[in-house]
């Protein structure tokens, strides 16, 4: 069964204080391994397509990583405005998208 | 830069009631998404449209259907409102051609439904 699990649900950081969050995956077929930051109240926003295992993405303070089974979301050194829900999903050949519950990020200054 | 427009953005219905959720998107994408969004539970797909003209399940699609009206547009029918439905509804879309691309999703800013 495709599916992709997130960990953890929620993660309570201090500002500066780096930290990584989990997507593992078992999505046949996969044509890409998506990031998404979630603000409340809004849709869902695209940060980072990865491919290859191996390939690493960054931007500002987030990077992110793709194994064959799973991924990660390294934030360092975060800050107050990098609270938000994180999301990933996995695409399989059809274009149909297989989301993770997501990890709620709460970064006090 | 419009992307994805969803209407309504807050209704609230009856049981029983029936209503027409509407997506919109001006990216010129193929594929079309409807989506519902529910505590602790993530992104669950309801319906999807891969191209114009085609229309799959997915993950919960029952008691809803949806019509892709066109390239741009994709509706989310409930026919008889049940208090099970009450959740934020979001719509996406992305470009998708038979290579398979990598292309990611662009979503609407949601529709929060309460059926009571």
């Amino acid at each position: 069964e495709d599916q992709v699990t997130q960990s953890p649900e929620a993660l309570r950081l201090q500002e500066g204080e780096s930290s990584s969050l989990n997507c593992s995956y078992t999505v046949s077929g996969l044509r890409g391994l998506f990031w998404y930051r979630q603000d409340p109240g809004k849709g869902p926003e695209f940060l980072f397509t990865l491919y290859s295992a191996g390939e690493e993405k960054e931007k500002e303070r987030l990077k992110a990583t793709l194994t064959k089974k799973e991924s990660f979301l390294h934030i360092t050194a975060p800050k107050p405005e990098d609270s938000a829900t994180y999301l990933c999903a996995g695409k399989d050949n059809f274009n149909k998208f297989y989301f993770g519950s997501g990890t709620k990020l709460n970064v006090k200054p | 830069n419009a992307g994805v427009t969803q209407t309504p953005k807050f209704q609230v219905l009856k049981t029983g009631q029936s209503m027409t959720l509407q997506c919109a998107q001006d990216m010129n994408h193929n594929s079309m998404y409807w989506y519902r969004q529910d505590p602790g539970m993530g992104l669950r797909l309801i319906y999807y449209s891969a191209s114009e003209g085609t229309t799959d399940k997915g993950e919960v699609p029952n008691g809803y259907n949806v019509s892709r009206l066109n390239k741009r547009e994709f509706s989310l029918r409930l026919e008889s409102a049940a208090p099970s439905q009450t959740s934020v509804y979001f719509c996406a879309s992305s470009e998708y051609t038979r290579v398979g691309s990598n292309q990611p999703q662009h979503f609407g800013d949601g529709t929060r439904l309460s059926i009571l």
